[in-house]
């Protein structure tokens, strides 16, 4: 199985919800990122999990929250977001392998979000 | 991070061999250089990666001169089904066992019939 599962597809929430998205892998990878992509954007990285601890956050605003409950599961909790937030949401997974120089990431189908 | 410059887009007619250029003129030694294609509303795919010379697998070539400041992804014989945005990334593994790339801008790949 090499494929990474983002769930929902599709997301429309308003300012005052509390919703999460998730995110799957069963490559035994044990990298798990969190991009985020405006339209006509390139994705950037918003968080990064290593071994199921939280090794970068890029500055990402409190109002979105991880979670890495299992070294397969990722998940995204949102809550009081604002309309620029939002976009697509991707997941991604990597080997993290002692030894290897390079690491291909594998990304999932994303989540498009709506804040209204 | 090493950052990318890549063309913003490119045109090309079926059948036609692409090469899309990058540059990255302040890689690192332990750099790799990655391209992904992304199509609309997807997450992008791993296409090929190296660290020098050149690569080849079943889709594309990467070619790196010596002094790893560019980079060239060679599509060949493109069909319509590879109009899609290609980024070019550099980046290595950290102590941690991830890697933090930085997407640049991207080409947009155009394939006209």
């Amino acid at each position: 199985d090499t494929e990474v599962t983002q769930t929902p597809k599709h997301l429309v929430m308003g300012m005052t919800n509390k919703k999460s998205l998730k995110c799957e892998q069963h490559m035994g990878h044990r990298a798990m990122y969190w991009y985020k992509q405006k339209a006509k954007k390139p994705p950037e990285l918003m968080f990064v999990y290593s071994y199921e601890k939280l090794s970068i956050n890029e500055s990402v605003p409190s109002r979105f929250s991880p979670e890495c409950p299992n070294s397969s599961l990722l998940n995204l909790h949102l809550h009081a977001l604002q309309p620029e937030d939002s976009a697509l949401y991707l997941c991604a997974s990597s080997q993290n392998k002692e030894g290897r120089k390079n690491n291909e990431q594998f990304f999932g189908p994303g989540t498009r979000l709506t804040v209204l | 991070l090493a950052k990318t410059t890549q063309p913003i887009s490119m045109d090309s007619y079926e059948g036609q061999e692409v090469n899309i250029t990058c540059s990255h003129n302040n890689i690192a030694t332990n750099d790799y250089i990655t391209w992904y294609q992304q199509f609309p509303s997807q997450g992008p795919r791993f296409i090929i990666q190296g660290y020098k010379t050149k690569v080849t697998n079943e889709v594309a070539s990467l070619f790196i001169p010596a002094d790893r400041k560019s980079s060239t992804l060679s599509l060949p014989r493109v069909s319509l089904s590879d109009t899609a945005v290609y980024y070019c990334l550099v980046g290595a593994l950290n102590s941690g066992g991830y890697q933090k790339v930085t997407f640049g801008t991207g080409t947009k790949l155009q394939v006209i019939p």
